[in-house]
């Protein structure tokens, strides 16, 4: 079992829904959750930081973790073109683990 | 600089030959990581540095890989004899915190090709 899984999509979403992203782990000592955004040919880019078993929100984004589960989710509301690109999930056991990411689409 | 700066931004070898690559983190940035990152997976974690100081290098696959932060500042990672596994995209992130859980923040990467 990978420590970090996701769909690897192609997941497609029309423009002004919501875009929901999940990712479960293997580690139940993690403490740690990230959300990064990757475009195509770009380096990762954070988006979101989650520590804490609830939800977290920033702007058209909300983490969303239960530890329990195991459980990470990224919500993505109002979904515009731009936001098309591989989301990756990462964990912090010892050392930062990245899941291979799922792939958004939103549709025009 | 603002931001992670890595060099060169892609790199062919033959194979068998050795290269090195360059990250440049963002200034005061206590930890600095290196990543693999193969076509259509996510990052994989290789060594990370808090200052000058290699506190974890149990991703390195293999000893061809060696990395150095001599200074606490610019980290070369080197890859003796290359081979065509070691093709992938190296990634450099950087971190203001000394705590290993903090946010990273990446370079663009360095592309590297072994024909």
């Amino acid at each position: 079992q990978k420590e970090v899984e996701q769909n690897s999509g192609p997941l497609s979403v029309p423009e002004g829904a919501i875009a929901s992203l999940n990712c479960t782990y293997s580690d139940r000592g993690s403490q740690s959750f990230f959300w990064y955004r990757q475009y195509s040919g770009k380096s990762p880019e954070l988006i979101m930081f989650i520590y804490s078993n609830g939800d977290k929100e920033d702007g058209r984004f909300t983490a969303q973790l239960n530890k329990a589960s195991q459980y990470v989710s990224l919500l993505i509301r109002d979904s515009q073109p731009s936001d098309s690109a591989t989301y990756l999930c990462a964990v912090y056991p010892e050392k930062l683990t990245f899941g291979t990411g799922t792939r958004l689409t939103i549709i025009p | 600089g603002a931001g992670v700066s890595q060099s060169p931004r892609y790199k062919v070898a033959k194979r068998g030959q050795d290269v090195a690559l360059r990250c440049d983190p963002i200034s005061g940035h206590v930890s600095l990581f290196w990543y693999q990152q193969a076509l259509g997976q996510g990052p994989e974690f290789l060594t990370y540095f808090q200052n000058e100081a290699q506190l974890d290098k149990s991703g390195l696959p293999s000893d061809r890989f060696f990395a150095e932060r001599p200074e606490g500042s610019v980290s070369t990672l080197k890859i003796q004899r290359t081979q065509q596994e070691d093709s992938a995209v190296y990634l450099c992130a950087s971190s203001s915190s000394g705590a290993r859980n903090s946010p990273l923040h990446f370079g663009n990467g360095t592309r590297l090709t072994v024909t």
